[in-house]
């Protein structure tokens, strides 16, 4: 199974600080897409990349991906306790069923 | 849009006994469905694969024969946890893709299983 390895795990900071967080593999990916999950709910599709070198934008959500298709990231400008939660970047598996592997996860605290 | 129901949200049982968890698609056909698992401040780990009408496929470490999926029809796929333990008590997660989309998963909202 290739990973996909995400930083930071985690992440504390105050209302209004920008913050990134990266998904990173040695493999190319075919498309990349990133959830976020609040505790006790199931995860959320926020983005799905799929072209190298794509940006989008969600608000104040930044997601690129990598012109190598390799890597991701996803920045936030001005964060706000809203925006607290488990960010999860995923990966299809087309060689097994389309099943869908996680990163690690980056559980981010955003304080007033 | 694509909705998944999970149920229950919540359960508490007795060790030894057993517990099921129901994956519905409210208004598409999935013929695959996918479970994970999930401890405390850690990722979805993948246990299987459903597949409508055929057998689970099981990531490499998930016991089989404690994990029961059935996938009887293309809106509904169950996990069965066999003679629970207190390890076993973790968040339980589904996932379905609709068929024939590429990208289109939809996640059920858990099940939080606790085994005392």
């Amino acid at each position: 199974t290739q990973l996909l390895e995400q930083s930071p795990q985690f992440l504390s900071i105050q209302e209004g600080e920008n913050l990134t967080v990266y998904c990173n593999s040695s493999s190319v990916f075919s498309s990349l897409q990133w959830y976020r999950q609040e505790p006790g709910e199931g995860p959320v599709l926020l983005v799905t990349v799929v072209t190298g070198g794509e940006v989008k934008k969600l608000k104040r959500l930044t997601f690129q991906f990598g012109d190598a298709r390799k890597d991701s990231s996803l920045h936030i400008t001005a964060a706000q306790p809203g925006d607290t939660g488990l960010y999860l970047c995923a990966r299809r598996d087309g060689y097994q069923g389309g099943k869908l592997i996680f990163g690690q996860g980056t559980e981010l605290s955003v304080k007033p | 849009g694509a909705v998944v129901s999970q149920h229950p949200s919540r359960v508490i049982c007795k060790s030894g006994t057993s517990v099921k968890i129901e994956c519905r698609s409210l208004d598409f056909q999935a013929t695959t469905m996918f479970w994970y698992r999930q401890f405390p401040k850690q990722s979805l780990m993948l246990m299987a694969t459903s597949n409508e009408g055929s057998k689970a496929t099981y990531e490499q470490g998930v016991e089989k024969d404690k994990f029961l999926i059935n996938h009887a029809s293309l809106t509904l796929s169950t996990l069965t946890v066999t003679s629970a333990h207190p390890e076993d008590s973790s968040f339980y997660i589904c996932s379905a893709r609709k068929a024939g989309g590429d990208y289109g998963y939809t996640f059920g909202s858990g099940t939080r299983l606790t085994v005392v």
